[in-house]
């Protein structure tokens, strides 16, 4: 059973086309949700991490909020080097010395911004 | 500006073959985690050391894979025999404990085995 869920798989956006990704959960006992960024033949790269219901953090064009069940990422007036797959992982239950760090990752939406 | 290094980046390799996959975390890093990603499973966490020792390799295939420390400078993971469903994206990526939610990735390494 997927406990991470992405939607949409894929997003094409025009340029200054604002949009929002959609990442829902399953776990019990959320700890933290990461959002990270990937290109294409690279590593994913960290954005964000939400540990709270209603906690929202920006970072230039990108903003992720977090409700008990899922998390947002908005992308505002997105720019052609935005396009990549954005990633959604979540860690749960008590973190204990030895089980911090372990993420489970969603699918990613693969996001494309024409000019 | 630190980054993790891995090699090698790409590996073709034929069935039953060994495979080793190097990796280096960055320095101060005492945690380092190996994943894997495939279009069909996405990204997984196949195991994990923290100050070299192992803390959690539950994700990865114990009967052919391994995965050891054998310094703070470099981690390492082994498939032998190696199949054609190990083909993927392996990455290694590396953190630290009072930063434990920003896991810095390396550049992955593609292995093909035909």
């Amino acid at each position: 059973e997927d406990q991470v869920t992405q939607s949409p798989e894929a997003l094409r956006l025009q340029e200054g086309e604002s949009s929002s990704l959609n990442c829902s959960y399953t776990v019990s006992g959320l700890r933290g949700l990461f959002w990270y960024r990937q290109d294409p033949g690279k590593g994913p790269e960290f954005l964000f991490t939400l540990y709270s219901a209603g906690e929202e953090k920006e970072k230039e064009r990108l903003k992720a909020t977090l409700t008990k069940k899922e998390s947002f990422l908005h992308i505002t007036a997105p720019k052609p080097e935005d396009s990549a797959t954005y990633l959604c992982a979540v860690q749960e239950g008590l973190v204990t010395t030895d089980s911090w760090g372990k993420l489970q990752f969603g699918a990613g939406t693969q996001v494309v911004v024409t000019p | 500006d630190a980054r993790v290094t891995q090699t090698p980046r790409h590996k073709v390799t034929e069935m039953g073959q060994e495979v080793t996959m190097r990796c280096q975390p960055i320095l101060g890093h005492n945690t380092v985690f190996w994943y894997r990603q495939t279009m069909m499973q996405g990204l997984e966490l196949l195991a994990y050391f923290r100050n070299r020792a192992p803390l959690d390799d539950s994700g990865m295939p114990k009967d052919r894979f391994s995965a050891e420390m054998p310094d703070a400078t470099l981690a390492t993971l082994k498939i032998q025999p190696s199949e054609p469903r190990d083909s993927a994206v392996y990455f290694c990526a590396s953190g630290r404990r009072d930063r434990y939610n920003e896991q810095f990735f390396g550049p992955g390494t593609r292995l093909t085995v035909l």
